[in-house]
């Protein structure tokens, strides 16, 4: 158990660029979660995927983001002709399932920058 | 739209102390409300949680408290210490479903 894992830590683009980032789950936890966090803002609710099915999609993923999870296990998360408000750190987190018993558990984030 | 509101934005205490972060939430479907701390350059780590089935809960230095009737939950840090001092994050959800945050509280311990 080595943890969630979030590649790559930091990203500074300019706008109108694409960027991907990738997410490794802990392994054998089926449920992945992408977070985006702003300065000052607790973690706001983007994706999920239970294995590789990606079951809700929060309004605050426009159009040019995409999240995909191809074999259940590692996920990629891309943003197209990115804007400066995209700037944020965008967590990852994992769990086995989402229940009384079980954590879940974030990795250390990428921080993109868009300038 | 389900919120979370969370006080104080930021929290200064004395080592030894006791630090309170309180919450208050809409939903009252909402049935699990865990504190999550974060430290500088690292995700939110799960803390503790509690489900409204019961008022408090314990777990070494800190304590949930719960009052249902008035949707509102805090975090309770006994004997505050240096180390504490990191970003607090409460949070609810439903149904085992996403988790909604509170916008955290930064929590200062000094000697």
């Amino acid at each position: 158990d080595t943890g969630v894992s979030q590649d790559p830590r930091h990203k500074i683009t300019k706008r109108g660029q694409n960027v991907t980032f990738r997410c490794d789950p802990i392994s054998e936890h089926n449920r992945l979660y992408w977070y985006r966090q702003t300065l000052g803002q607790g973690p706001e609710f983007l994706t999920y995927f239970q294995n590789e099915a990606q079951l809700e999609k929060s309004r605050l993923l426009s159009d040019r983001f995409s999240a995909e999870r191809p074999k259940g296990s590692f996920s990629t998360l891309e943003i197209q002709r990115t804007e400066q408000g995209d700037s944020a750190m965008y967590l990852c987190a994992s769990s086995k399932e989402f229940s009384t018993n079980e954590k879940l558990f974030f990795g250390s984030g990428t921080q993109l920058s868009v300038l | 739209q389900q919120q979370v509101k969370q006080s104080p934005q930021s929290l200064i205490v004395q080592k030894g102390g006791i630090s309170i972060i309180n919450c208050a939430y809409e939903n009252t479907a909402f049935d699990y409300f865990p504190w999550y701390q974060q430290f500088p350059g690292k995700g939110p780590a799960l803390l503790i949680a509690i489900r409204p089935d019961v008022s408090e809960k314990k777990e070494g230095r800190f304590t949930i408290s719960f009052n249902k009737s008035a949707k509102q939950f805090s975090l309770h840090i006994m004997d505050s210490q240096p180390g504490d001092s990191a970003t607090y994050f409460c949070a609810a959800s439903w149904g085992n479903e996403k988790l909604t945050f509170g916008t955290g509280t930064r929590l200062t311990i000094i000697p």
